[in-house]
């Protein structure tokens, strides 16, 4: 089955604590992104990667790090988090296809986060 | 910048019946495509429909159709005969053509349906 794994999906952490949220998808996907969610603001890019190695910032990227070591994993790491990083945060992955082709993104099933 | 406005924080329906969610845009690109995503309580994000601008015709998934004005940079999501389980938060989403381009997303409408 086609899909997107993140881990944990609920995580309570006290300020400054080291923490890693894990994605993994099995589509072979070159592109994958994190995003955060609050409400009335949507979802928000943080980070993405446009293949093994490529990674870039998006709209919020302070406070975060990303690695892409691997096609199919990349992990989103806070090495101190802060209260206002609680939030719920996806992983989504999509092909890096050419112009014209019509391409879905997989969203992972979510991870809530709260920082104390 | 691409800009994604969705007016309508909450709406809310009687079951069976049809409901419109607003989303207008702002991009500089011809060639891009749009999104409506579902997402439940369960927190999953579902692609409920996508349009391509190219294409004139407007989109359609069974009861989910969208209203596609390119001019006028809305695009808007209709529901009809609309069920319990349509109840969700929808988040209408933009992206180019370009290679790895990232999906921009409105602020999302809250739909309740009524029984």
């Amino acid at each position: 089955e086609a899909q997107v794994t993140q881990n944990p999906r609920y995580l309570i952490t006290v300020t400054g604590k080291k923490l890693t949220v894990t994605c993994s998808q099995n589509m072979n996907h070159e592109y994958m992104s994190w995003y955060r969610q609050d409400p009335g603001l949507g979802l928000r890019q943080i980070y993405y990667s446009m293949n093994v190695e490529v990674t870039d910032k998006g709209d919020v990227p302070e406070g975060y790090k990303v690695s892409r070591k691997e096609k199919r994993n990349f992990p989103l790491i806070l090495e101190s988090p802060s209260p206002n990083q609680t939030s719920l945060y996806f992983c989504a992955s999509s092909f890096n296809s050419p112009r014209g082709a019509s391409e879905e993104a997989f969203f992972g099933q979510g991870t809530r986060l709260t920082v104390v | 910048a691409q800009t994604v406005t969705q007016s309508q924080p909450e709406m809310s329906v009687q079951e069976a019946e049809t409901v419109t969610l607003s989303c207008t845009y702002d991009t500089s690109e011809s060639d891009y495509y749009l999104f409506w995503y579902k997402q439940p309580p369960s927190r999953q994000m579902i692609l409920v429909i996508r349009q391509e601008a190219y294409k004139q015709q407007n989109a359609t998934e069974n009861r989910f159709s969208v209203n596609f004005q390119k001019a006028a940079k809305s695009f808007s999501l209709k529901i009809s005969d609309s069920q319990l389980g349509d109840a969700a938060m929808y988040f209408c989403a933009y992206r180019t053509y370009f290679s790895g381009s990232r999906l921009t997303f409105g602020e999302g409408t809250q739909l309740t349906v009524n029984p």
